[in-house]
């Protein structure tokens, strides 16, 4: 079963800041945050992870709260391309390699 | 294009009938994965390969199902007396294992199958 919790769906106005949060409240310390995105009719892409300390690249920042208990994606100046499901999962390395995934958020960005 | 190929992108089948379907990963990825996906549902995890092993397998991967990796490289998964519940996407992907703390799994376009 998935260890998180998301919204199941949520709008953003082109240009704007999309934040996508997630509940992870029994996460363990070993236990990373992941997040990936499915577009329409394509298999999911990942898009960031983070253990602790907040994590940015090229497509999106991940904001992890203190007691790692919940976190926030952000997509800075969301597009009409990023209207996709979103996924917050958490793995660990403990040498299983399969990712759990919820229903995730769906994002729409409107014009 | 250098991704992650499955074929075929479309199955249709009648119940009882079996099937295969075949996924190419990236070429120096050493891991593959299968996934199940429903409508409305995220992907649900079946098996998982490194190299020609198979490592993990669900208990959702019952005996009808079977998967194979025989030279590391490519992968099938066979779906035998196909159900009506069998209907799904199923999703392939790969990843490399260098990075120990790092599971960028890189997904496949995925087979939709449906049976009647």
């Amino acid at each position: 079963d998935a260890k998180t919790t998301q919204p199941p769906s949520m709008d953003c106005a082109e240009g704007r800041a999309a934040n996508l949060p997630c509940n992870h409240s029994t996460i363990s310390g070993n236990e990373y945050v992941y997040w990936y995105r499915q577009i329409h009719s394509q298999g999911p892409q990942y898009i960031i992870h983070g253990l602790k300390n907040n994590e940015t690249n090229e497509m999106a920042s991940l904001i992890i709260t203190e007691d790692r208990k919940s976190s926030t994606l952000i997509l800075p100046h969301a597009t009409l391309r990023d209207t996709a499901v979103y996924y917050c999962i958490v793995w660990e390395n403990t040498g299983f390699q399969k990712l759990v995934f919820g229903t995730g958020t769906r994002l729409l960005v409107s014009p | 294009d250098t991704g992650v190929s499955q074929n075929p992108r479309h199955k249709i089948t009648k119940r009882g009938q079996n099937v295969t379907f075949r996924c190419d990963p990236i070429s120096e990825h050493n891991r593959l994965y299968w996934y199940r996906q429903t409508l409305g549902q995220g992907p649900e995890f079946l098996t998982y390969f490194q190299n020609e092993a198979q490592l993990e397998k669900s208990r959702l991967l019952s005996d009808r199902f079977s998967a194979e990796r025989p030279k590391g490289s490519f992968s099938t998964l066979e779906i035998q007396r196909t159900e009506q519940g069998d209907s799904a996407m199923y999703l392939c992907a790969s990843s490399f294992r260098g990075r120990a703390a790092y599971n960028e799994q890189f997904f496949g376009p995925g087979t939709r199958l449906t049976v009647l």
